[in-house]
């Protein structure tokens, strides 16, 4: 299976550091995507990783153990604007389509 | 550049009914998907295709068809609407390269 696990919702304060996990299955493991997805809207990509280690881009970071079927989304000095859903994906060997966790609802509060 | 356009952008059914979504891409792209989305929830994926011609089933794929004509457009057929159809359906496609998705804007469809 391409079971994914992470938490279904999680709150935060404005300007602090949140971290958001996703652990999966490591057979077949071709990748991690990470999504953004605001109420209403379509996701939008905010990282991709395949080797291990973190990808750093602004506020934003991923993080992956391809070992331990496991990856993070950190988000830093956060603002209201990233109240959101966050969409962990991952890539499968011979086969194109992504293959989506649940999501995690973010909540910052003032 | 207008990206993936997905028509309509809201429909309400009544169980029984029929009716197509469209999906139409502008940057020529050969992966195209149609991903719904439940309330809550993750997506999960019905059909996808690897270019004009060729359409292979995902996850959730009964009550649905495709067809892939053309490079640009991949419409999403529901026979036989049913309540549990009712979603967000999302089309997407992805370059050759990592296999990022660009999704359209979504279609919301209601079966009552």
């Amino acid at each position: 299976g391409q079971n994914i696990d992470q938490p279904t919702e999680m709150t935060a304060t404005e300007g602090a550091i949140v971290q958001i996990n996703c652990t999966y299955q490591t057979s077949g493991f071709n990748g991690l995507f990470w999504y953004q997805q605001h109420a209403g809207e379509a996701p939008t990509f905010l990282s991709y990783n395949v080797l291990d280690g973190l990808e750093e881009k602004g506020r934003f970071s991923s993080f992956l153990s391809r070992s331990k079927g496991y990856s993070y989304l950190l988000l830093k000095e956060l603002q209201m604007k990233d109240s959101a859903s966050y969409l962990c994906a991952r890539a499968n060997t011979g086969r194109r389509a992504l293959t989506f966790g649940s999501g995690t609802r973010l909540q910052v509060q003032p | 550049n207008a990206g993936v356009t997905q028509t309509p952008k809201f429909r309400i059914l009544k169980i029984g009914q029929s009716m197509t979504l469209q999906c139409t891409q502008d940057m020529n792209h050969n992966y195209m998907y149609w991903y719904r989305q439940d309330p809550g929830m993750g997506l999960k994926l019905i059909y996808y295709s690897v270019g004009a011609g060729i359409t292979d089933k995902g996850e959730v794929p009964n009550g649905y068809n495709v067809s892939r004509s053309t490079t640009e457009d991949f419409p999403l057929r529901l026979e036989l609407a049913a309540p549990s159809q009712t979603s967000v359906y999302f089309c997407a496609i992805s370059s050759v390269g990592t296999g990022e998705l660009f999704f359209g804007e979504g279609s919301r469809l209601t079966v009552l």
